[in-house]
């Protein structure tokens, strides 16, 4: 089915290892976004991509850092991780004036 | 800045009964979108409504209402005759769109509804 795919779906890191988010989405959509999801915080935008060759930070970029490596791809990297990155991570992409579709998220857990 | 505040962590419903989930925005922009998805307990997100800024009328789909109110910056949703399937998190989320710039959503803290046979 189309739709937006993130890999892994489940990770334990210790702290300080970096590690990359992959999402890809098979929609042609020109936007994509990462989102983290807190207890009690609702999700959060962490870093977007408008459209292929752009990136720009959300409401909470630290410790992260993204890649749109062409319009279908976009990737998060966290560098050194730290526990307060422990949380379940989502992708999205939409086309212009349109609802965004999400991945089914990724589960990080650093220790 | 933009906010919105679900302030209704969670509510607790017996089976049949009607349910209002509360959404309150704040915007300084005159064009911007509000949306509502669905987080069932298997965690992916659902979209179920998006609404510009223009359009105040309410919509109803099956079991589904929405009641947008600019003149109170509330978009509230109303699941009349509420089913355990319905058990879930919603989110309610803001958008300003600037062509060719994606629409960023901010999204309130979310509404954990239980219904209960």
């Amino acid at each position: 089915n189309a739709g937006v795919t993130q890999t892994p779906k489940f990770q334990v890191l210790k702290t300080g290892q970096s590690m990359t988010l992959q999402c890809a989405q098979d929609m042609n959509h020109n936007s994509m976004y990462w989102y983290r999801q807190d207890p009690g915080m609702g999700l959060r935008l962490i870093y977007y991509s408008a459209s292929e060759g752009t990136t720009d930070k959300g409401e909470v970029p630290n410790g992260y850092n993204v890649s749109r490596l062409n319009k279908r791809e976009f990737s998060l990297r966290l560098e050194s991780a730290a526990p307060s990155q422990t949380s379940v991570y989502f992708c999205a992409s939409s086309p212009p004036v349109q609802p965004q579709h999400f991945g089914d998220g990724t589960r990080l857990s650093i220790l | 800045a933009q906010k919105v505040t679900q302030a209704q962590t969670e509510i607790s419903v017996v089976e049949k009964e009607d349910v209002t989930l509360d959404c309150v925005y704040e915007t300084r922009d005159t064009t911007y979108y509000l949306f509502w998805y669905k987080q069932p307990p298997s965690g992916e997100l659902v979209f179920l409504i998006r609404r510009n800024s223009f359009d105040e009328q309410n919509e109803i789909s099956g079991r589904y209402s929405w009641n947008f109110q600019k003149s109170t910056s509330s978009f509230n949703f109303t699941i009349t005759a509420s089913q355990v399937v319905d058990s879930a998190v919603y989110f309610c989320a803001l958008s300003d769109y600037f062509y060719n710039q994606g629409g960023k959503l901010i999204f309130g803290q979310g509404t954990e509804l239980s219904v209960k046979p």
